[in-house]
């Protein structure tokens, strides 16, 4: 059965610094997609960034990249230069290439402080 | 319209009765998801449809819990005999996705939720 695990409920971060949100994730199969989605107090749940099971590359959106080890079965979310905007809740995602479900993490909230 | 459409946006009803949530999703995206969100929790996956597939409704609580998706489009979650528990705000996103290999993203467009209350 395919899993995601973030262990972090909460973090905290100084405004301009860097912060890495953890991801872990299981799943048997060989093809699948790893996303990362923002949700500020408003509710909306908005796409971040994307990556996908062989893809070589770490995937990097404006100041989201993501941490891709694939052998750890991790896919952390880091985000450089903290803004006061950043703060939500951040929830990793995964898609399997057969089934294409899209299961979700319990999430990490974020608070970036000034 | 542009972005995926949710309605009622608030709905308040008493223990016992039935509700109805509605869901358009964006034009020609094949797949449509509902979840629920209780507060502050994650999403919980309830219910998937692809196109002119079988749904997967692994996530369903309870028989009091069914969806349909009428013409591979809009798609309404009805919830029966409606208990506190069900109070959540319950999302629905749609998704352009292919079978078989990972062609694209795939990334999810939510809608902005219907907030359920049962009193």
């Amino acid at each position: 059965a395919q899993k995601i695990t973030q262990t972090q409920p909460g973090m905290f971060v100084q405004e301009k610094e860097a912060v890495t949100l953890d991801c872990t994730y299981d799943t048997s199969d060989q093809s699948y997609g790893l996303f990362w989605y923002k949700q500020p107090s408003s509710g909306e749940m908005i796409f971040l960034i994307y990556q996908g099971s062989y893809d070589e590359q770490n995937a990097t959106e404006g100041r989201y990249s993501l941490n891709f080890q694939k052998a750890r079965k991790s896919a952390n979310l880091v985000i450089s230069a903290s803004q006061l905007g950043d703060s939500a809740m951040y929830f990793c995602a995964m898609r399997v290439a057969g089934g294409f479900k899209t299961i979700f993490g319990a999430g990490t909230r974020l608070f970036v402080k000034a | 319209g542009a972005g995926v459409s949710q309605s009622p946006s608030n709905k308040v009803t008493e223990k016992g009765k039935d509700v109805e949530l509605r869901c358009d999703p964006i034009s020609g995206h094949t797949a449509l998801y509902w979840y629920r969100q209780s507060l502050g929790q994650g999403l919980e996956f309830l219910i998937y449809f692809q196109g002119n597939s079988a749904p997967d409704k692994s996530g369903l609580p309870s028989d009091r819990f069914s969806a349909e998706r009428t013409g591979g489009s809009v798609s309404t979650l009805t919830i029966q005999r409606t208990q506190q528990e069900d109070s959540a705000v319950y999302l629905c996103a749609s998704s352009l996705q292919d079978r078989g290999v990972l062609k694209n993203t795939g990334e999810l467009f939510f809608g902005e939720g219907s907030r359920l209350t049962v009193l």
